[in-house]
């Protein structure tokens, strides 16, 4: 059973470009959320997709989007990047909503830095 | 608005000694969960806390969850340098699987 991949694992972009990020769920996982984790502070919710449909949304502008594909994994669009951008951003999978008793099994990461 | 407050925010200990970092929420909430985080690192399930009352241990901790205060306590005891990281809490919006983190302690055990 493979767990969450997330890639790029690091990335360096300017000031009001675009970035893309990806994430594979676990097997058998078809909810993946994301988070956005500023150097030392806890991870923010940003939002959540569930059998390809926005699922909930945390308080991100609309400049932060999202992707789920049919085989459930995800991606996360940023445009116009901004410099507070940067952080470690994370991608959760679970089994269906509401299935939180089984965890949450949470990707590496990808450090983005906007310069 | 649900929040998460951890305390203390930073903890700095002697290996061997006990200490509890506390975990409050602000509205009902019958999940709550600890993570551990290394430098650079993604988050690591430590434990999943599903009622009032629910206690869990794994090695030197316990996490305990006290519904009716709203609040989550992780027991270190006798801890040793490997326990040095950030530890969150983190309670489910409602049962939704979107979670709200609390502010993080981060833990250094010393000599």
């Amino acid at each position: 059973e493979t767990g969450v991949t997330q890639s790029p694992t690091h990335l360096i972009k300017t000031r009001g470009q675009q970035v893309t990020l990806r994430c594979s769920s676990q097997s058998g996982h078809n909810t993946v959320s994301w988070y956005q984790q500023a150097l030392g502070q806890g991870p923010q919710f940003i939002f959540q997709y569930y059998r390809e449909e926005e699922n909930g949304r945390g308080n991100f502008p609309p400049r932060f989007s999202g992707l789920q594909f049919p085989n459930y994994s995800s991606e996360l669009n940023v445009n116009a990047l901004e410099l507070d951008d940067s952080a470690l951003y994370l991608c959760a999978s679970s089994p269906e909503p509401d299935r939180g008793y089984y965890g949450y099994t949470f990707g590496s990461g990808t450090r983005l830095t906007v310069v | 608005e649900l929040k998460v407050e951890q305390n203390p925010l930073f903890l700095s200990m002697q290996e061997g000694k006990n200490y509890t970092i506390y975990c409050n929420y602000s509205t009902t909430s019958d999940r709550l969960y600890w993570y551990r985080q290394d430098p650079g690192k993604s988050l690591e399930s430590l434990f999943v806390l599903l009622s009032n009352g629910a206690v869990k241990q794994e090695g030197r901790l316990m996490a305990s969850l006290d519904t009716k205060a709203r609040l989550s306590t992780l027991h270190i005891t006798a801890a040793v340098h490997d326990l040095s990281a950030t530890y969150f809490c983190a309670v489910d919006i409602y049962n939704t699987d979107k979670l709200i983190f609390g502010t993080g302690t981060r833990l250094q055990v010393f000599p």
